[in-house]
């Protein structure tokens, strides 16, 4: 089965600064999609930024963008320039694109605080 | 786009009794819908894979004769939670995937307290 680690209860970044957030996955599988999503305090789960396993190019989304190293299974998100908005829980997560499955298996996530 | 709704988003319910969420995607059609549960400060845990038309797919661990699932269209499932208990009590929080396509999209949540 996969498995999604995030390392890091929690973190904090000052505005206007940059912060990576890191993510680990465990998979035997070619085929699959990683995800970051965000939660803030209002619980709404928001989509971040998607990476598809066959693409090499690390995706990017204004001032959020990811480094993915498939061989070394990491997927760390860093967002730049910091704002006060982005204060929240950040959740990585898998999907496989094998045997029909959909589901989405998600780390534990990643309290992220902004200090002004 | 890609709205999903979740009624009510909060409930209060007496032990023994059942309630039921609701989970609708608003402006697209959702071939599959899940639903998770989350404890406080913990992650989402897929509770079910919920397919229009046919019967929910539960993970290992859910009961399903407890927690009745039902997609009984393209835009809308229903979570019941039957005889609930106070260790029921959580945030369940649905998505739905438009057919074809890789995104979820979620609901805003349900939070259930049971007394």
């Amino acid at each position: 089965a996969q498995t999604v680690t995030q390392s890091q209860p929690e973190m904090s970044v000052q505005e206007a600064e940059t912060v990576t957030l890191s993510c680990t996955y465990d998979t035997s599988e070619s085929d699959y999609y990683l995800f970051w999503y965000k939660q803030p305090p209002s619980r709404q789960m928001i989509l971040v930024i998607r990476q598809e396993a066959y693409k090499q190019q690390n995706a990017t989304e204004n001032r959020f963008s990811v480094n993915f190293q498939k061989a070394a299974k990491s997927f760390s998100l860093k967002i730049s320039d910091s704002q006060l908005g982005d204060a929240a829980m950040y959740f990585c997560a898998y999907r496989s694109e094998q045997g029909g499955s959909e589901k989405l298996v998600f780390g534990k996530g990643t309290k992220l605080t902004v200090n002004p | 786009g890609a709205v999903v709704s979740q009624h009510p988003s909060r409930v209060i319910c007496k032990s023994g009794t059942s309630v039921k969420i609701e989970c609708r995607s608003l402006d697209f059609q959702a071939t599959t819908m899940f639903w998770y549960r989350q404890f406080p400060k913990k992650s989402l845990m897929l509770m079910a894979t919920s397919n229009e038309g046919s019967k929910a797919t539960y993970e290992q661990g859910v009961e399903k004769d407890k927690f009745l699932i039902n997609h009984a269209s393209l835009t809308l499932s229903t979570l019941t939670v039957t005889s609930a208990h106070p260790e029921d009590s959580s945030f369940y929080i649905c998505s739905a995937r438009i057919a074809g396509g890789p995104k979820q999209y979620f609901g805003p949540g349900t939070r259930l307290t049971v007394t």
